[in-house]
């Protein structure tokens, strides 16, 4: 079955950077494009950054624009999420999440903790 | 940006009994709406897209309507796996937005 599996968290500091992957098992990777949702602790979701099935469409935030990337590697099935200048309102997990027709999110990871504080 | 609005934001439901949750949008969205279940310490799942109709898996328990800006999740007769927090979601436009949720509580 599907599988979406997030790392890259952790504690970090104001002003610094981070990497998130989402390693992806039992899908056609290359042909499904994927979304980063964020929540913050105790608080609803917050969709993130979008990027297309072969990378020519990203979309962001703007709480995230100009700041984080996205990014893919079909060879490794692999989506990334390049966060700089992190601040203390990016603390969350962050689901990576399958694109279904550019509309909905199905199916999710299991998320990975970002907390930046210094 | 499309708002969306959820309410209640605490529903306190008995075992069995019906639950009705609402979402509006501050404009139109068709019927490009979704709906999510997130039970604690769990990554949300897809219940309905399209505004009515239940994704793969779902229990027929599970129901939405509506279109334009005003929607509904029902839930006919609540098991006591029901228990958690309902997301609505817009797709109609960018960026994607979410409400707020509405907790599904034991009353």
């Amino acid at each position: 079955q599907v599988q979406l599996v997030e790392s890259g968290g952790g504690v970090v500091q104001p002003g610094t950077s981070l990497r998130l992957s989402c390693a992806a098992s039992g899908l056609a990777f290359s042909n499904i494009g994927f979304h980063w949702v964020r929540q913050a602790p105790g608080k609803g979701l917050e969709w993130v950054a979008v990027i297309w099935y072969d990378g020519s469409k990203k979309y962001f935030a703007d709480s995230v624009k100009g700041r984080f990337t996205i990014s893919r590697d079909n060879s490794k099935n692999t989506l990334y999420l390049q966060m700089n200048s992190l601040r203390a309102e990016d603390t969350a997990v962050y689901y990576c999440a399958r694109d279904r027709g550019v509309q909905w999110f199905d199916p999710w990871g299991q998320g990975t903790l970002v907390t930046v504080s210094s | 940006e499309i708002v969306m609005t959820q309410s209640p934001a605490t529903l306190s439901v008995s075992p069995g009994e019906r639950a009705t949750l609402s979402c509006r949008a501050s404009q139109s969205l068709s019927s490009n709406l979704a709906w999510y279940q997130q039970k604690p310490g769990q990554a949300p799942r897809v219940l309905i897209y399209g505004a009515s109709t239940r994704a793969t898996g779902i229990p027929a328990r599970f129901s939405g309507s509506g279109s334009g800006t005003e929607f509904t999740l029902t839930i006919s007769s609540l098991q006591s796996e029901d228990f958690a927090v309902y997301y609505c979601q817009q797709y109609n436009d960018w960026p994607r937005t979410f409400g707020q949720g509405t907790r599904v509580e034991i009353k």
